[in-house]
Formats: C-alpha cells, structure tokens, sequence
C-alpha cells in the first residue's frame, strides 16, 4: 500500500485564487519531503526540499512567494499555490524521506488545473 | 553539479524480448542510485536502491546494476504490464535531494 499520500489528487481552481496540497507520510516520519512539479512527458523537476520545523529551500527560478510551503509536523507538509494562473497548470508530486534517507516514497501526485 | 542521462529515451520491446535501461551518472559523492517506475497521471513507484559499484538488485523480471559511472535496468522477458516510464535519480552526499533523468518509456507489445 501507499507509504506516502497526496491530496487532493486533482483540483480545478480559478485564475487568482489559492490552493493547497498535502503530502502525509503513512507509517513513517518524514524529516525531509520533497516538492517537485512535472510536465506532460518530461522528468520531475524538484521545486523545493521542505524540512520539519524549518523554511522550505527553493530551487532555483522556483518563486517562494507563489509556492508556500509548510512542513509542520514530521508526517505533513503541504504546497500552496497562491494566486494561481493557467501557466501553474501541472502535476506536483511530493516525496518523503525516511529518517536513514536511504528510501524516498513518492506520493501519487496531484494535478492543478487553473481555469 | 549532480547530472543524469537516461537512454534510450524511448523503448519498444516485445513479449519476451529483454533488453537494458542505461542510466549515466555524474555525482560528487554517490549516496545512492535510485529506480522508480511512473504509469501515466501517477507519482513514482519505488523499484531499487543502490548505494556502491558492483552491487547488484533483482525484482521479479527487472534487476539493476551499478558501476562508478552508470547503471542498467535489465528487463528479462518482458511483459505488456511492464510498459511505463523508468526514472532514474541520483542522490549525493552534498545533497538530500535526488537529481532525475528523463526517463525511458518503455512499452511491450503482446
């Protein structure tokens, strides 16, 4: 079964307005999970590394003011897509690390339509 | 910086008709070497991890491979059900983040 969950799995939402994404770990605490963005047939890019209990890191180009992430505990961490536009169009996947970091489980992912 | 190629990027096989993933690395410091199998609209399935040269994984009909420079996915006698996309991803002592290829669709014909 799913070690790592998303939700939602797919949002439409309006031009302008904000959206969240939850990542949870399952059965396992997650001191770091990972944000990344993929488009239609092309590799995951990694948006940001988000740690409990700290600010998120930023990739290059990822702009922190437009993707809020939120790592409060050490089973959630949520991406928020503020003031969204068409181009925010995307699948987001998450990922967490176990404490070891030697797996990283992926979440199902999620994708944003902004209409 | 960390790089990966994956090649081919595309792979059309038949039943039973095995063959080999590659997957070049560039990385200071290998922590581990990751393969994850995505389906279309879904996040990545964990397949293998391999942290050192010369290890080896097996998996049903996949097995990896590992050298200091890259790693082979080699699929034996494949099935339909094995199409999907392999990703490969590299992660590094500097980094706790992993750096993915592109990935190679796969896909079997019955």
């Amino acid at each position: 079964g799913a070690v790592v969950s998303q939700h939602p799995s797919w949002v439409i939402c309006k031009s302008g307005t904000s959206v969240k994404i939850e990542c949870r770990s399952l059965d396992f605490q997650a001191t770091t999970m990972f944000w990344y963005r993929q488009f239609p047939k092309q590799s995951l890019m990694l948006m940001a590394t988000s740690n409990e209990g700290s600010k998120a890191t930023y990739e290059q180009g990822v702009e922190k003011d437009k993707f809020l992430i939120n790592h409060a505990s050490l089973t959630l961490s949520t991406l928020t897509v503020t003031s969204a536009h068409p181009e925010d169009s995307s699948f987001y996947i998450c990922s967490a690390a176990r404490a070891d970091g030697n797996t990283i489980y992926f979440g199902e992912g999620s994708w944003l339509t902004v209409v | 910086e960390d790089q990966v190629t994956q090649s081919p990027e595309a792979l059309r096989l038949q039943e039973g008709e095995s063959s080999s993933l590659n997957c070049s690395y560039t990385v200071s410091g290998l922590r581990g070497l990751f393969w994850y199998r995505q389906d279309p609209g879904k996040g990545p399935e964990f397949l293998f991890t391999l942290y050192s040269a010369g290890e080896e994984k097996e998996k049903e009909r996949l097995k990896a491979t590992l050298t200091k420079k890259e790693s082979f996915l080699h699929i034996t006698a494949p099935k339909p059900e094995d199409s999907a996309t392999y990703l490969c991803a590299v992660q590094g002592y500097n980094n706790n983040d992993m750096r993915f290829g592109a990935g190679t669709r796969l896909t079997v014909k019955p």
